[in-house]
């Protein structure tokens, strides 16, 4: 089977600038999860989806972020505007009900 | 709450001689724990889990770790370190709802493995 995928691979945009990140899990996983790892810091949990419900929005970090998942398919991740400490790699998993999620490749975010 | 800690950020060890990675969790119930790695410009790849049957698991790649619950450690060892293991390791923590996972899991801060030749 696929895996999760994560669409672009990097992304390197100016302070102030809007960027999208996109996730497609895997077929048939109705979890999708969001994380980040800012530089040096641990991973953090950003947002849980069931199927196109959010479950838990807990990390988000403020406003600026929104997180979609239409259809309870692919989701998407849109920073706007995004600043300087938004910097970092976006993973991006799923999974079946109750059991472990599958980790994609992540975004790599520069932002300038 | 959970949470996990990891010591030691960065850890270098000889090609051959044991590793050994720290971690220790924190949960006010049953937990599962993991061990993820993340080679250079790669993903997140399992490593191994512990979902509460046996305390010592194994995983791929040689390594293993053992569940011990008075010390709240998950700590993971490879007897034998080759080149092809230096990475990023992170130890995980989640919710064990009635033997299924649930919901996120908690990462700790990683810890760095060099190997020298």
């Amino acid at each position: 089977e696929a895996g999760v995928t994560q669409f672009p691979s990097h992304s390197v945009i100016e302070k102030g600038q809007t960027v999208t990140l996109r996730c497609d899990p895997i077929s048939g996983h109705d979890n999708l999860y969001w994380y980040r790892r800012v530089m040096g810091k641990e991973i953090k949990f950003l947002l849980h989806f069931v199927k196109e419900s959010k479950q838990d929005e807990s990390g988000m970090p403020n406003n600026r972020f929104l997180a979609e998942r239409t259809g309870g398919t692919y989701s998407t991740l849109k920073v706007q505007p995004a600043e300087l400490e938004d910097s970092g790699v976006y993973f991006c998993a799923s999974s079946q009900e109750g059991r472990i999620p599958h980790f994609g490749p992540g975004t790599r975010l520069l932002v300038l | 709450a959970q949470s996990v800690t990891q010591l030691g950020s960065h850890v270098s060890v000889s090609e051959g001689a044991l590793v050994l990675l720290r971690c220790n969790y924190s949960s006010s119930v049953p937990p599962y724990l993991f061990w993820y790695v993340q080679y250079p410009n790669q993903g997140l790849q399992l490593l191994l889990k512990y979902t509460s049957a046996a305390t010592l698991v194994k995983g791929i790649n040689g390594f293993e770790a053992e569940f011990k619950k008075s010390e709240t450690s998950f700590h993971l060892t490879k007897p034998s370190a080759h080149m092809s293991d230096a990475a990023e390791y992170f130890c995980a923590v989640a919710y064990n709802q009635g033997g299924k996972l649930g919901g996120k899991l908690i990462f700790g801060q990683g810890t760095e493995l060099s190997v020298k030749p």
